[in-house]
């Protein structure tokens, strides 16, 4: 199967700060998607990106598939985008969630 | 326009006995693929549907089998219970295979 890598593991950033989460993957992908799980577990899609760029409010993400890997970069941090982000990868109608990137903002 | 919901929220069984989860997907979804997610770990792919016919399976035994129905609700059952099979179970719809996927709250299963 496919490695979904993600990075940092842990976040913690000050509310109003900037940050960028990374997604590799290891083989080549029909589509990718990003995820946030708040802390009641639900999971709600951010975006559906398998190539380009794409800006939602103070979220974007850029998937480079050539490359393998995808960047979602969250601007203006504030503590409502605490929470567990996912990207996700499918290939062959099998899905590959990568390890998650814990994100805390702090008043 | 209905999200994606499953029932129950919460459900506790013993080691052995045999479970049925059950998921309705959103509407106009024809696709539905469910995830166990255990605590800490990113969501593992169990099995997807696609118009009542398997069409895509991870790395589980036998023993978790579903069904989807031709109103696209679709249902996972897992036989033989283990103590391991204690998780969060997500079920997810989208338009078609490939497509955007939309979550529901998940049933959180404890096996004692």
């Amino acid at each position: 199967g496919i490695q979904v890598e993600q990075s940092p593991p842990d976040l913690i950033l000050q509310e109003g700060a900037n940050s960028t989460l990374r997604c590799n993957f290891s083989d080549s992908v029909n589509n990718l998607q990003w995820f946030h799980q708040n802390p009641w577990g639900q999971l709600i899609n951010l975006f559906y990106i398998p190539s380009g760029t794409k800006q939602n409010g103070r979220l974007s993400a850029t998937t480079v598939a050539t490359e393998r890997y995808s960047l979602l970069y969250i601007s203006s941090s504030q503590t409502t985008d605490s929470g567990v982000y996912f990207c996700a990868v499918d290939k062959g109608n099998q899905f590959y969630f990568g390890t998650g990137t814990s994100l805390t903002v702090i008043p | 326009e209905t999200g994606v919901t499953q029932s129950p929220t919460h459900l506790i069984k013993t080691r052995g006995q045999q479970v049925t989860l059950r998921c309705s997907s959103q509407s106009g979804h024809n696709t539905v693929s469910w995830y166990q997610q255990a605590l800490g770990q990113g969501p593992q792919f169990i099995f997807q549907y696609y118009r009542e016919e398997e069409n895509g399976r991870g790395n589980f035994p036998p023993r978790f089998s579903g069904l989807q129905f031709p109103n696209y609700s679709s249902e996972l059952n897992v036989n033989a219970l283990e103590l391991d099979d204690s998780a969060l179970y997500l079920c997810a719809s989208s338009l078609d295979p490939g497509e955007k996927l939309f979550f529901g709250s998940g049933t959180q299963l404890s096996v004692l």
